[in-house]
């Protein structure tokens, strides 16, 4: 079955720069999206098609793909930065969605 | 205003069945593809399910194959998911979620379902 890897957690102090990878052998050929979600919250889409910055959302996020790997970037991290963060793509024939398994993102 | 609100979780014993719903309003139902999402416990998020706008394409996840039936009444703004011979593992709460074709852009509250004897 297709899966997509994230690392489990990634810690970074106010303002600085925090960077979420994202694996998959399908990415090459299929759009990746990305998700925050806070405790006891449903998710909130953050990117979108790669680089797309979803609506309300800071400019301190954004998006990118090369290859197999997408990644997400926050720019100057805040306190309410800190939550979880899922990538989310289809399998090569896009009949089949999967998500990252998530990274915890820690502001220090 | 989107919203999207599931109902229909609760308690269910395995090999029990399940039927959730989702209501929406806020936006033209008919033109949106949908999905379900879940997520156990402490875990990360899992697709489900998806229906096109019209019906006409619809896809699950392996994981829930041949148990799982999602549909849509357009008319009632309505999504559906019904979940048979249910299993500790399908133990989650339960998300609908509108597709823009570039990600889920609107996500209900949730829905717990608990599969346990």
């Amino acid at each position: 079955s297709y899966e997509l890897t994230q690392p489990p957690s990634v810690s970074v102090s106010p303002g600085q720069t925090a960077r979420i990878t994202c694996s998959g052998d399908a990415l090459p050929t299929q759009y990746t999206h990305w998700y925050q979600q806070k405790p006891g919250q449903a998710p909130v889409l953050v990117i979108y098609k790669d680089s797309e910055r979803s609506s309300g959302i800071p400019e301190r996020f954004s998006g990118s793909s090369s290859g197999t790997t997408a990644t997400l970037t926050i720019s100057g991290v805040q306190a309410e930065d800190e939550a979880d963060y899922y990538c989310h793509s289809a399998e090569t024939s896009g009949t089949l969605w999967v998500f990252g398994g998530g990274t915890k993102v820690t502001v220090l | 205003e989107v919203q999207l609100v599931e109902s229909g979780g609760g308690l269910v014993k395995p090999g029990g069945s399940l039927r959730l719903s989702c209501a929406a309003s806020g936006f033209t139902f008919s033109s949106y593809h949908m999905n379900w999402v879940r997520q156990a416990p402490g875990k990360g998020l899992e697709w489900v399910a998806y229906i096109s706008y019209g019906s006409g394409n619809i896809y699950y996840a392996d994981s829930v194959k041949g148990r799982f039936t999602i549909s849509r009444d357009n008319a009632e703004n309505s999504l559906y998911l019904h979940m048979n011979s249910l299993k500790v593992e399908d133990t989650a709460v339960y998300y609908c979620a509108r597709d823009q074709d570039s990600g889920y852009d609107s996500w209900g509250q949730g829905t717990l379902v608990s599969v346990s004897s």
